[in-house]
C-alpha cells in the first residue's frame, strides 16, 4: 500500500533561516504528491502539488521537487516568516488508491523573531 | 477564497445529543467527499469517502450506525455524529476533490470542533 513518511518534529527556526522538512514515499504506479498546511484551530490548505516526476510545485516562497529515483518530495523555503509557523503535511494519492490521500504525520514548525 | 465550507466550525453540547455538520463544495461540483477525524496533534485519520447520490465507504473501525453520511447533491455532504459520547470529541474536516481526475487535489474546510460534555 501507499505511505508517507515526514521528518519528525517540532523543527524551530528563527526568522529569515532556510527550511527543509524531509519527506519520502511509497506508492504503486505514478502517484501525485502534495503538501498541505495547517495553521492553528483550522483546516487543512493545499500548499503545493506535483504530478510527475521532476516536476516542481512551488507559492508563497515554498518549493518541493517530485525525485521519483529518491522517492522524495522534501519542501523548501529559503527565509521563513514568523507567519509560516503552522504543521506541514506530506501527501499522496494514487490511482491505485482511489481518490484516497495518504498523509504523512505532520510537521510541526515554529518560527521565533 | 475558501473553495470549501464546513459548518459549524464549534460544537459544544451533551452527551447523547446527535450532531450534524455540513460541508459544501462551493464553486465546483464534488461526486465524492472525505470526512476525516484529527486528534490533537496527529495526522488526519480518513473515516469515510462520500459518494453522492450512493452509500459512503466507511474505513474499517469505523462505525457506520455511528457516524451517518449523506451526500445528497453535488455539492453538500453531511456527517451526523449520533447520540455522541465523550469519546467522540474530537476535531472533524472534510475535504473535496477538484473534478479532473484524482491527481487533483482535494480541498479541506476549515474543521468542526466538537467537544462532548
Amino acid at each position: 500500500g501507499n505511505s508517507v513518511t515526514q521528518m519528525e518534529g517540532p523543527v524551530t527556526l528563527s526568522e529569515e533561516a532556510f527550511l527543509t522538512i524531509n519527506c519520502t514515499y511509497t506508492a504503486t504506479g505514478y502517484p501525485s504528491l502534495f503538501w498541505y498546511v495547517q495553521y492553528p484551530g483550522e483546516g487543512l490548505q493545499l500548499l503545493l502539488k506535483a504530478t510527475k516526476a521532476d516536476d516542481k510545485g512551488s507559492n508563497k516562497g515554498f518549493e518541493a521537487t517530485y525525485r521519483k529515483e529518491t522517492t522524495s518530495f522534501h519542501l523548501e523555503k529559503g527565509s521563513v516568516q514568523v507567519s509560516d509557523s503552522a504543521v506541514y503535511f506530506c501527501a499522496l494519492t494514487s490511482q491505485s488508491s482511489g481518490d484516497k490521500l495518504t498523509f504523512g504525520t505532520g510537521t510541526r514548525l515554529a518560527v521565533r523573531p | 477564497g475558501a473553495v470549501v465550507s464546513q459548518h459549524p466550525s464549534w460544537v459544544i453540547c451533551k452527551s447523547g445529543t446527535s450532531v450534524k455538520i455540513e460541508c459544501r463544495s462551493l464553486d465546483f461540483q464534488a461526486t465524492t467527499m472525505f470526512w476525516y477525524r484529527q486528534f490533537p496533534k496527529q495526522s488526519l485519520m480518513l473515516m469515510a469517502t462520500s459518494n453522492e447520490g450512493s452509500k459512503a465507504t466507511y474505513e474499517q473501525g469505523v462505525e457506520k450506525d455511528k457516524f451517518l453520511i449523506n451526500h445528497a447533491s453535488l455539492t453538500l455532504s453531511t456527517l451526523t455524529v449520533t447520540s455522541a459520547h465523550p469519546e467522540d470529541s474530537s476535531f472533524y474536516i472534510c475535504s473535496a476533490r477538484s473534478p479532473g481526475g484524482t491527481n487533483q487535489p482535494q480541498h479541506f474546510g476549515d474543521g468542526t470542533r466538537l467537544s462532548i460534555l
